[in-house]
C-alpha cells in the first residue's frame, strides 16, 4: 500500500523565519508531487507541484524533490502569520491512466508574530 | 469560472436517513473524486471517476455510492447514514487546464453530521 508520511507537528516558527516541511513516500515509481495548504475549516488549495529532481521556486515557496531518497520538502521563506495552516503533501501514481493522489496526514504550521 | 462547487455546505442527518451530495466542475476536467477528511486521518479517497462513464472504488467505499451524471457532475450518495459517516466531504477534479492531468482542485466541502 502506498504511503506518504509527514510529521504532524505542530511546527512553530517566528515571523520572518524559514519554515521547513518534510514528506517521505513509499512508492519509488511516483512521478508527481504536490503541496497543498489547508486553512482551518477550508478546503485544500494547491501551492506547488514538482515533477523533477531538484528545486522549484515560486515566490516565497520552494519545493525540493529527491527521488532517490523518496523525499520531498517545502520551504517557506520570510514566514508570515498568514502562512499558519496545515500543509498536505500528495504523491501521484507511478504510471498508467490512474490519476489518484495519495495524501499525507498533514503538518500543522504556526507562525508566531 | 466557479471551479468546483459542492452542495450542501452543511447537513445534519439522523441514523438511517439517506442523502446525496452534489458536486460540479466547470473546468472541463475528465477526472473527479470524492474524499472524506476526519481528524487525524487525513484525506481518504472514497470513490473516483477517471472519465465520464466510469467509476471506481477508493480506499473507503463502504456505505457510499456514486454517479457520474455527465462530464461536469459527480454525486455521492449515502443510502443509510451511520454516525461513523460524520465527516467533512470534499469533491475534487483534475484535468489539463492550468497544469498536469493529475493536479487536483478541491471544492469547498460539505460538513455532514449523523446523529
Amino acid at each position: 500500500q502506498k504511503e506518504v508520511e509527514q510529521n504532524s507537528g505542530p511546527l512553530s516558527v517566528p515571523e520572518g523565519a524559514i519554515a521547513s516541511l518534510n514528506c517521505t513516500y513509499s512508492d519509488r515509481g511516483s512521478q508527481s508531487f504536490f503541496w497543498y495548504r489547508q486553512y482551518s475549516g477550508k478546503s485544500p488549495e494547491l501551492i506547488m507541484s514538482i515533477y523533477s529532481n531538484g528545486d522549484k521556486e515560486d515566490g516565497r515557496f520552494t519545493a525540493q524533490l529527491n527521488k532517490a531518497s523518496q523525499y520531498v520538502s517545502l520551504l517557506i521563506r520570510d514566514s508570515q502569520p498568514s502562512d499558519s495552516a496545515t500543509y498536505l503533501c500528495a504523491v501521484g501514481p507511478s504510471g498508467g491512466s490512474n490519476y489518484k493522489l495519495t495524501f499525507g496526514k498533514g503538518t500543522l504550521l504556526t507562525v508566531n508574530p | 469560472n466557479a471551479g468546483v462547487t459542492q452542495t450542501p455546505k452543511f447537513q445534519v442527518l439522523k441514523t438511517g436517513q439517506s442523502m446525496t451530495l452534489q458536486c460540479a466542475q466547470d473546468m472541463n476536467h475528465n477526472s473527479m473524486y470524492w474524499y472524506r477528511q476526519d481528524p487525524g486521518m487525513g484525506l481518504r479517497l472514497i470513490y473516483y471517476s477517471a472519465s465520464e462513464g466510469t467509476t471506481d472504488k477508493g480506499e473507503v467505499p463502504n456505505g457510499y455510492n456514486v454517479s457520474r451524471l455527465n462530464k461536469r457532475e459527480f454525486s455521492l450518495r449515502l443510502e443509510s447514514a451511520a454516525p461513523s459517516q460524520t465527516s467533512v466531504y470534499f469533491c475534487a477534479s483534475s484535468g489539463r487546464r492550468g497544469g498536469s492531468t493529475d493536479t487536483q482542485y478541491f471544492g469547498p466541502g460539505t460538513r455532514l453530521t449523523v446523529l
